[in-house]
């Protein structure tokens, strides 16, 4: 398995502001992926990042609100952008394509509070 | 439009005693069926997956799961949980082929006293 590293693995931030999360993977992977987790919720999946195009958004996600970068195969960002209290959360990156293609492995998570 | 229901959210358990989390999906063609765990203060993990073949898989730790497709269904069990397997417990879905999108449950957190 894959050793994925997400920075910051926590924040607090003021209403308004943006927040940039980077996620590290230890080698070269095809699927990316960002996923929210709000408390007693289930996983929502926000957007599949890909290396050199435009990320795949899910509905009700937009990119002015949550852009992702994918500039190689083994990182990406997502920012939270202009945040209000509704977008504390957890913030989790995944990847595929690792061993057997169609597992998902998880990073630490960021978790954001939004005041 | 697909989903994934696990009907226990919350189940409290002693330490020994066998355990059976419910997971049942809605979507019309061959899946691939996923449980994963997520330990306190710990990232998900997988804990067993099915894509085709036996319906019975094994997973890390004891546990398996039973994929019945005239059910819709892929129950978690282990016989003797034990303190250690106090986690959140969430089921995946994905349609088998191209689309890489999980489907989650919403989870089941397990708490087992010792």
């Amino acid at each position: 398995s894959a050793v994925i590293s997400q920075k910051p693995s926590r924040d607090i931030c003021q209403r308004g502001t943006s927040l940039t999360i980077q996620c590290q993977v230890d080698s070269q992977v095809t699927m990316m992926f960002w996923y929210r987790q709000q408390p007693g919720q289930s996983l929502t999946l926000i957007a599949t990042a890909n290396q050199g195009s435009e990320a795949t958004y899910e509905s009700g996600f937009v990119i002015d609100k949550f852009p992702i970068s994918r500039p190689n195969l083994t990182f990406s960002t997502l920012t939270v952008s202009n945040m209000s209290p509704e977008d504390s959360s957890i913030y989790l990156c995944s990847v595929e394509g690792l061993g057997d293609r169609y597992e998902q492995y998880f990073g630490p998570g960021t978790r954001l509070t939004v005041t | 439009a697909q989903s994934v229901s696990q009907h226990n959210h919350h189940v409290i358990l002693s330490e020994a005693a066998s355990l059976e989390l419910g997971c049942n999906y809605s979507y019309g063609g061959t899946v691939n069926l996923f449980w994963y765990v997520q330990y306190p203060g710990q990232h998900l993990q997988l804990l067993l997956k099915y894509f085709s073949g036996d319906p019975l898989v094994k997973g890390i730790k004891g546990f398996e799961a039973e994929f019945i497709k005239s059910k819709f269904s892929f129950n978690l069990r282990k016989p003797s949980v034990q303190w250690s397997d106090t986690a959140e417990y969430f089921c995946a879905v994905r349609g088998a082929g191209n689309n890489r999108k999980l489907i989650w449950g919403l989870g089941t957190s397990l708490a087992v006293n010792p």
